[in-house]
């Protein structure tokens, strides 16, 4: 089975613009969450959408934005970039199958490297 | 979430178990802990997890302790591939948010 996969892998943009990335979860996940790492804050979490529906949100500016399609891929936008938004952006899918209390593993994709000048 | 202590590095040699301790004092009794290891700007790998008993798959082996509040990760037989990143997490169940700490690194050496 195909791990999930992001695309672009690597991105150099300007401050000001927009940018969107892509993840394609695994066959069968319903769960994407998305994650931004950089040297000064480490990994720290963006969103989740779980049918198309965000989840949960982590405590990241309105610029930062997602969707989740019906097939389970997600975009995220992050738009009016900024030098600080140079990051690893990850993005890990899960079963997300109804659980009251059983964890679900999530799988990171390779990610997306980003580049603000 | 609770919050999750570990050790900034260690060291280990090739061939030997490498032993990563992680404290997690406040964890609630759905929370589970999970096991995760980047290797130098790669998506992190998913280890292991376990809620209360004793877990070991192809990968580690994860030791819980009786009150919860701490675990280790074994790498039973280290290898030079095993140098990376391992970052223990406490998890809610039913929730897809991971808070990662800032992980122990593992440096396995000849």
């Amino acid at each position: 089975k195909a791990g999930v996969t992001q695309t672009p892998r690597y991105l150099i943009k300007t401050r000001g613009q927009q940018v969107t990335l892509s993840c394609s979860p695994i066959s069968g996940h319903r769960s994407v969450s998305w994650y931004q790492q950089t040297p000064g804050q480490g990994l720290q979490f963006l969103f989740e959408y779980f049918s198309e529906t965000q989840r949960n949100k982590g405590n990241f500016p309105g610029r930062f934005s997602g969707r989740q399609f019906s097939n389970s891929r997600s975009e995220m936008n992050v738009s009016t970039l900024e030098l600080g938004d140079s990051a690893l952006y990850l993005c890990a899918s899960s079963l997300a199958l109804a659980s009251g209390g059983a964890g679900e593993t999530q799988y990171f994709g390779p990610g997306t490297r980003l580049l603000v000048l | 979430d609770a919050k999750t202590t570990q050790p900034t590095s260690m060291d280990c040699a090739e061939g030997r178990a490498a032993n990563l301790p992680c404290n997690h004092s406040t964890i609630s009794g759905n929370e589970y802990v999970y096991w995760y290891r980047q290797i130098h700007s790669q998506g992190p790998q998913y280890i292991i997890h376990g809620l209360k008993n004793n877990e070991t798959n192809e990968m580690a082996s994860l030791i819980i302790t009786e009150d919860r509040k701490s675990s280790t990760l074994i790498l039973p037989h280290a290898t030079l591939r095993d140098t990376a990143v391992y970052y223990c997490i406490v998890r809610v169940g039913g929730t897809d948010k991971l808070i990662f700490g800032t992980g122990t690194r593992l440096q396995v050496f000849p």
